[in-house]
């Protein structure tokens, strides 16, 4: 089993729509869970970082962890074009804080 | 505020030939600074990470190499480039107070032809 496994999509939703993006995971030792915005041929961009289990809400994006069920979320509420992108899930341990990232889901808003 | 810089932005380069990519980082000291490469359909993968100057740690042998001359600079090497090296590499920052963000460069799209 992969440590982290996200859903590679493509996902193509309307404008306005809620999108919901998520991904799961088998180790229980990771405590920091990201969410990161990647453009085509573009460096990953930190959207939203959460610590403990919970919301955690940013204008018009929500990051949702469950710890219980190593399960995280992040949700995108009135979705734009400009929201178009690749969103990749990335959570580590504590000591050396290595990244460990999902593959990414490919997300499209059509206007 | 911090900034990250990586180059060259894109590079196409014939098998066997030498690389070196650099990244520097402004506005924070002693980061931990890491290298990754990213290839179609296959995510990050975490190639060195470097706590401090002339500190390197290796995720995946291969004939790729890392450097940490100066605080905020780490550069990436190989003597002998294979057809296997091409890809999108970047370098990522993260602060040493404790958290997990690390903060991306825009990377550099490798070709070796």
């Amino acid at each position: 089993q992969k440590e982290v496994e996200q859903d590679p999509g493509p996902l193509s939703v309307p404008e306005g729509a809620i999108v919901s993006l998520n991904c799961t995971y088998s180790n229980s030792a990771f405590q920091y869970f990201m969410w990161y915005r990647q453009y085509s041929r573009k460096g990953p961009e930190l959207l939203m970082y959460t610590y403990s289990s919970g919301n955690k809400e940013d204008g018009r994006f929500t990051a949702q962890v469950d710890k219980s069920s190593k399960y995280i979320s992040l949700f995108i509420r009135d979705s734009q074009p400009s929201d178009s992108a690749t969103y990749l899930c990335a959570m580590s341990q504590g000591s050396n804080y290595k990244l460990t990232f999902g593959k990414g889901t490919l997300l499209t808003v059509n206007p | 505020s911090q900034t990250i810089h990586q180059w060259p932005a894109t590079l196409v380069q014939p098998v066997g030939s030498p690389l070196s990519l650099e990244c520097t980082v402004e506005g924070t000291s002693n980061p931990n600074l890491y290298w990754y490469r990213q290839a179609a359909g296959r995510g990050l993968q975490l190639l060195f990470y470097s706590v401090g100057i002339g500190q390197i740690s290796s995720e995946v042998p291969q004939n790729l190499s890392a450097s940490r001359p100066q605080d905020r600079q780490f550069i990436l090497s190989s003597k002998k480039l294979l057809l296997s090296d091409s890809g999108f590499y970047l370098c990522a920052w993260r602060p040493t107070f404790p958290g997990g963000e690390q903060f991306f460069g825009p990377g550099t799209r490798l070709t070796v032809l």
